[in-house]
């Protein structure tokens, strides 16, 4: 069975500081890699990977994904309190659907 | 302005009764899904259509029906609502092949069954 696990669930911390979070991945057959941010309802997208090594960036928050290891990061310098959201995970495994995590909730405080 | 719009946004029913929730997008995209969030379990799907006329089974089925009889629109159709569909659903679009596209998620529906 695909499987997508993120780590940590939830987190808090200042603003400011920096956090990681990861996405880890066992599925039959791995095409892509994509990261949503939830902040009230809708998720919205990030960023899309299907390369090892290259990093997408995009302002303060950038990603990265291994394929050998089998997993991906998300990195978010600089925190803001705006940055506080669910942060979602999905694989795309060539058979028409996302397989998605659980998520990890981020709250940044002031 | 692109986007997917669903009805209704609350919706609080009785096990049993009958209920459609719609779901329709502006971009022309052939590819549409329905999920559900629940808490800890992430987005799981429930249904998708890759185009008119062409719906399959995502990872949570039961108890669910959908249909697509035009690219715009995707309803998701609970014929005898329990009390375990109690969840936070969304629609989302995208072209095709979806791994290569980002999907637009609507803004979500919020069922209550009692």
């Amino acid at each position: 069975e695909d499987k997508v696990v993120q780590s940590p669930l939830s987190l808090v911390v200042h603003e400011g500081d920096t956090v990681t979070l990861n996405c880890s991945y066992e599925v039959t057959n791995f095409r892509s890699l994509l990261w949503y941010k939830q902040e009230k309802k809708a998720p919205t997208f990030l960023f899309m990977l299907t390369s090892s090594g290259i990093e997408k960036k995009s302002g303060r928050l950038s990603s990265i994904l291994d394929k050998k290891e089998l997993f991906s990061i998300l990195n978010i310098t600089a925190t803001q309190t705006g940055d506080s959201a669910i942060y979602l995970c999905a694989v795309y495994t060539g058979a028409q659907k996302l397989v998605f995590g659980q998520g990890t909730r981020l709250t940044i405080n002031p | 302005e692109a986007q997917v719009t669903q009805n209704p946004r609350y919706l609080i029913t009785v096990t049993g009764k009958k209920l459609t929730v719609t779901c329709s997008q502006n971009m022309n995209h052939e590819y549409m899904s329905w999920y559900r969030q629940d808490p800890g379990l992430g987005l799981r799907q429930i249904y998708y259509s890759m185009n008119v006329e062409v719906t399959d089974k995502g990872d949570v089925p039961e108890g669910y029906k959908v249909s697509r009889k035009e690219k715009r629109n995707f309803p998701l159709i609970l014929e005898s609502p329990s009390p375990n569909q109690t969840s936070l659903y969304f629609c989302a679009s995208s072209r095709n092949p979806i791994g290569a596209y980002e999907q637009y998620f609507g803004p979500g529906t919020r069922l209550t069954v009692t």
